[in-house]
């Protein structure tokens, strides 16, 4: 079974700090994605990354693929009030057709 | 476009009480999965079917079983519930190929007494 850990489970920070979450497995994945989620609602695809050592941004956010595709992070810069929400990373087996999430974190951003 | 629909948005349900989460997709995806969602474990695969007339078991299977109805309808059933089981369900779509997004509905909060 693949397993994805994620950390930190929480961040509470104040409007303008930058955080950075991390997705860390001893798996290999053929891809990895970013969701945000915000209550009551299902989780929204943020990013796919795919190669390994690939780097995309999102306007504020900045996505990373390890190069040996076993761990991702979510860098937010000066993060705002609309940054708050669970962000879940979910990797994809060699196969394709399921992934397995990580068990998100909360963030909260104070203004 | 609705995207991925659940029925119902809420329900309570007494121990060893049945019912079933229904699920449809208009996007045409081939892929189709639910999950359970639990406070600090993220999201957990119970079945999914990755093509119209095959379901196969994920993470958490027990005390669940799925029915893929055509390529539109992914039914979750619980025949017997039970407080473990008490969670909010997500139903999510995907094409199926490498590297495609899943698309989730808004989820079923259930609760067992």
């Amino acid at each position: 079974t693949q397993l994805l850990e994620q950390s930190p489970q929480f961040l509470s920070i104040q409007e303008g700090e930058n955080l950075t979450v991390y997705c860390n497995s001893s798996s290999v994945f053929s891809s990895l994605q970013w969701y945000r989620q915000e209550p009551g609602e299902g989780p929204v695809l943020l990013v796919t990354v795919v190669t390994g050592g690939e780097v995309k941004k999102l306007k504020r956010l900045t996505f990373q693929f390890g190069d040996a595709r076993k761990d991702s992070s979510l860098h937010i810069t000066a993060a705002q009030p609309g940054d708050t929400g669970l962000y879940l990373c979910a990797g994809e087996g060699e196969y394709g057709n399921k992934l397995v999430f990580g068990a998100g974190t909360i963030l909260r951003v104070k203004s | 476009n609705a995207g991925v629909t659940q029925t119902p948005k809420f329900q309570v349900l007494k121990t060893g009480q049945s019912m079933t989460l229904q699920c449809a997709q208009d996007m045409n995806h081939n892929s189709m999965y639910w999950y359970r969602q639990d406070p600090g474990m993220g999201l957990r695969l119970i079945y999914y079917s990755a093509s119209e007339g095959t379901t196969d078991k994920g993470e958490v299977p027990n005390g669940y079983n799925v029915s893929r109805l055509n390529k539109r309808e992914f039914s979750l059933r619980l025949e017997s519930a039970a407080p473990s089981q008490t969670s909010v369900y997500f139903c999510a779509s995907m094409r199926g190929y490498l590297g495609s997004p899943l698309h989730f509905g808004n989820g079923t909060r259930l609760t067992v007494t």
